[in-house]
């Protein structure tokens, strides 16, 4: 099993441009996340889902979009991407609630706006 | 939003000896406290996860320490080894949503 594998890897945008950060889990979970992680700001959630077809607002949402539109997959979008949002992404995944489940990690897209 | 406030934001520990990591939590929705390990370059990954109705949870060289009335958990690894060089992470589940909460993390550097 792949577990949970983020596409791209790396990026580089301009001020303004537009992008999708795609995740893909294979073990059937439930639940998914999005997480941002900033030097000395730790991991601070973005938007996450319960389930196919559901999102939620995280800690930090505005600038981002998300859809989850198959079980297996959670997108996040940004649609016009501004300096601000230059961090490492990292997606995750959990089979029930991440107060009963651990949580299962990708290993990040590095996002540079410039 | 809840906090959950870690210390020290860096450490540096002789090979053999003891690193100790502590959190502290305002509130949480459940009593579930994990701690992540994060290698350079890879995700976080769950090293060990304790429910307060044990005070302690040992697995291996890693042990939580938790007080609830304190509000305060602890991560101790002992007989520190180079390969224990990694950021590490404490968390708790927030009120009114899903995921989970983490502290800024501690980076850890353990010397041989």
């Amino acid at each position: 099993n792949a577990g949970v594998t983020q596409t791209p890897k790396f990026r580089v945008l301009k001020t303004g441009q537009s992008m999708t950060l795609l995740c893909a889990q294979d073990m059937n979970h439930e639940y998914m996340y999005w997480y941002r992680q900033d030097p000395g700001m730790g991991l601070r959630l973005i938007h996450y889902s319960v389930g196919e077809g559901t999102t939620a607002k995280g800690e930090v949402p505005d600038g981002y979009n998300v859809s989850r539109l198959k079980k297996q997959n959670f997108l996040l979008g940004l649609e016009s991407a501004a300096p601000s949002q230059t961090s490492v992404y990292f997606c995750a995944s959990s089979r029930n609630r991440a107060d009963n489940s651990p949580l299962h990690f990708g290993n990040g897209t590095r996002l540079t706006v410039t | 939003q809840q906090q959950v406030k870690q210390s020290p934001q860096s450490l540096i520990v002789q090979k053999g000896g003891i690193s100790i990591i502590n959190c502290a939590y305002e509130n949480t929705a459940f009593d579930y406290f994990p701690w992540y390990q994060q290698f350079p370059g890879k995700g976080p990954a769950l090293l060990i996860a304790i429910r307060p109705d044990v005070s302690e949870k040992k697995e291996g060289r890693f042990t939580i320490s938790f007080n609830k009335s304190a509000k305060q958990f602890s991560l101790h690894i002992m007989d520190s080894q180079p390969g224990d060089s990694a950021t590490y992470f404490c968390a708790t589940p927030p009120r009114g949503a899903d995921g989970l909460t983490f502290g800024k993390g501690t980076h850890l550097i353990i010397q041989p």
